[in-house]
C-alpha cells in the first residue's frame, strides 16, 4: 500500500522569497517520489525525480526536494518565487512493481508581486 | 509534437449516454495509464498497460468502464451509462518501463448533464 499527504493545500509567497511544499509518503517498497507541476489548462509537468540515488534531487525551474526516509518526507523548495511559478503542485509516489502512481491532493502556490 | 496526445479535449454529454476516449501515447512507451482527476483533488490511478496487456485496475473502474489497448499502441477509454458522478477530466500517461517518469496528456475533460 501507498499514500501520500501534502501538508499544505495552499501556499502563499511573495515574489523573491523562499518557497517550502511538504509531502509525506508512506509504501510498502522502495519508492520513487516525484513531483509533478500543473497550470491552469496544461498538463501535468515533471519537475522532478527521486529513484534512489542522490537524496537531494534538482529540477527544473529552480525547484530541489530532498528525500529523508526516517521523517518519510519529499518536501519541495526553491530559494526564490517567481511569478510564473503560481501554479498546483502534486507529489507523487510511484510503485514500480504494481505500475501505479499515487496522487496527493495537490498544493496551489500563489505567487504575490 | 511528439507527446502524449488524447481525444477529445472536452466532451458533453448526457446521463446515460456512453462515452469513449482516445489516448496515443509517446510512440517507444510500452505502458499507458488512465487517471480521473475531479476538481480540488489529485489524480486517481483507473487503470494501467504494459503494451496489450491490462496489468491492473482499480476498484474505481466500475464495471461500466472499460479500457483497451489492442495493438500496444494507443488506447480507448469507453464509459457506458454515463452518470453525473462520472464528470471529470480524464488524463493518459505514457512511460518506458522501470522508475521512469510519466508523461502525461492535457486530458479530456467530461460534463456529464
Amino acid at each position: 500500500a501507498q499514500s501520500v499527504t501534502q501538508l499544505d493545500s495552499h501556499v502563499s509567497v511573495s515574489e523573491g522569497t523562499p518557497v517550502l511544499l511538504r509531502c509525506n509518503y508512506s509504501s510498502s517498497y522502495s519508492p520513487s517520489l516525484f513531483w509533478y507541476v500543473q497550470h491552469p489548462n496544461k498538463g501535468l509537468q515533471l519537475l522532478l525525480k527521486y529513484t534512489s540515488a542522490a537524496t537531494l534531487v534538482k529540477g527544473i525551474n529552480g525547484f530541489e526536494a530532498e528525500f529523508k526516509k526516517s521523517e518519510t518526507s519529499f518536501h519541495l523548495t526553491k530559494p526564490s518565487a517567481h511569478m510564473s511559478d503560481a501554479a498546483e503542485y502534486f507529489c507523487v509516489v510511484h510503485n514500480t512493481n504494481a505500475g501505479k502512481s499515487t496522487f496527493g491532493d495537490g498544493t496551489t502556490l500563489t505567487v504575490k508581486p | 509534437d511528439t507527446g502524449v496526445s488524447q481525444d477529445p479535449r472536452h466532451k458533453i454529454t448526457k446521463r446515460g449516454q456512453n462515452v469513449t476516449f482516445r489516448c496515443d501515447p509517446i510512440s517507444e512507451h510500452n505502458r499507458l495509464y488512465w487517471y480521473r482527476q475531479t476538481l480540488g483533488q489529485g489524480p486517481e490511478f483507473l487503470t494501467y498497460f504494459q503494451n496489450e496487456a491490462q496489468l491492473e485496475k482499480s476498484r474505481l473502474l466500475s464495471d461500466r468502464f472499460s479500457a483497451e489497448r489492442p495493438k500496444g499502441s494507443f488506447s480507448t477509454l469507453e464509459i457506458q451509462r454515463t452518470e453525473q458522478g462520472d464528470s471529470a477530466m480524464y488524463l493518459c500517461a505514457s512511460s518506458l518501463e522501470g522508475n521512469t517518469e510519466a508523461f502525461f496528456g492535457q486530458g479530456t475533460r467530461l460534463t456529464v448533464v
